[in-house]
């Protein structure tokens, strides 16, 4: 169980295009879902979190408008890459919690997705 | 704010011996402790999670320990296998249900 799918695994576009990354839970609802970001041999570095229904919160020096979050179901999570440019390649990876447990509920991830913008 | 400290950051072992990862927090009120295996290239998988009301947990090869006076918590790993290398990463997470704090990762080497 907890099975959290992403999509694409894998986009190569051009500087300027926007890119829209999915992010769905499986077989439970997610209340929350969390989107990060990971560059090469570090950790994994949250950008914001979003609960259904409401407006994400998006942690300190990560662009609101440049990176675009949608949480319109229990099951799926949208993060778009506006206007992406080189510096926006990473491995976005997004990860989601659903509501029984409380405060110990386990946080599952999706198999991320690596962005390259040329 | 709150913080995780990993330690340490890369570690080898031989086949059979046991791995030990370091981590520490900052903020008191962290009650939810998950650990993390990432392969090259994978989605973290959570291995082993431990609750703020239990001192130690075991689940085969693996064990997690949690020393709340001091803000610590360790993963055990017994008899490792070259399967067993990856990247680590704790993390803590406070009682309001919040965001998960990671540390920095250990990469774990297990030679044959």
């Amino acid at each position: 169980g907890a099975v959290v799918s992403q999509h694409p695994s894998w986009v190569i576009c051009k500087s300027g295009t926007s890119v829209k990354i999915e992010c769905r839970s499986l077989d439970f609802q997610a209340t929350t879902m969390f989107w990060y970001r990971q560059f090469p041999k570090q950790s994994l570095m949250l950008m914001a979190t979003s609960n259904e229904g409401s407006k994400a919160t998006y942690e300190q020096g990560v662009e609101k408008d440049k990176f675009l979050i949608n949480h319109a179901s229990l099951t799926l999570s949208t993060l778009t890459v506006t206007s992406a440019h080189p510096e926006d390649s990473s491995f976005y990876i997004c990860s989601a919690r659903g509501s029984t447990g409380g405060a110990y509920q386990p946080q599952h991830f999706g198999d991320g997705t690596r962005l390259s913008i040329l | 704010g709150e913080n995780v400290e990993q330690h340490p950051s890369t570690l080898s072992v031989q086949e059979g011996d046991s791995a030990v990862i370091k981590c520490t927090y900052s903020d008191s009120a962290s009650n939810y402790f998950p650990w993390y295996k990432q392969e090259l290239g994978k989605r973290p998988q959570l291995i082993i999670d431990i609750r703020s009301n239990v001192g130690e947990k075991k689940d085969q090869r693996i064990a997690v320990t949690l020393n709340k006076t001091a803000k610590h918590f360790s993963l055990h790993i017994t008899e490792t296998q070259p399967e067993d290398s990856a990247v680590y990463f704790c993390a803590a997470r406070n009682n309001q249900g919040g965001k998960l704090i990671f540390g920095q990762g250990t990469e774990l080497s297990v030679k044959p």
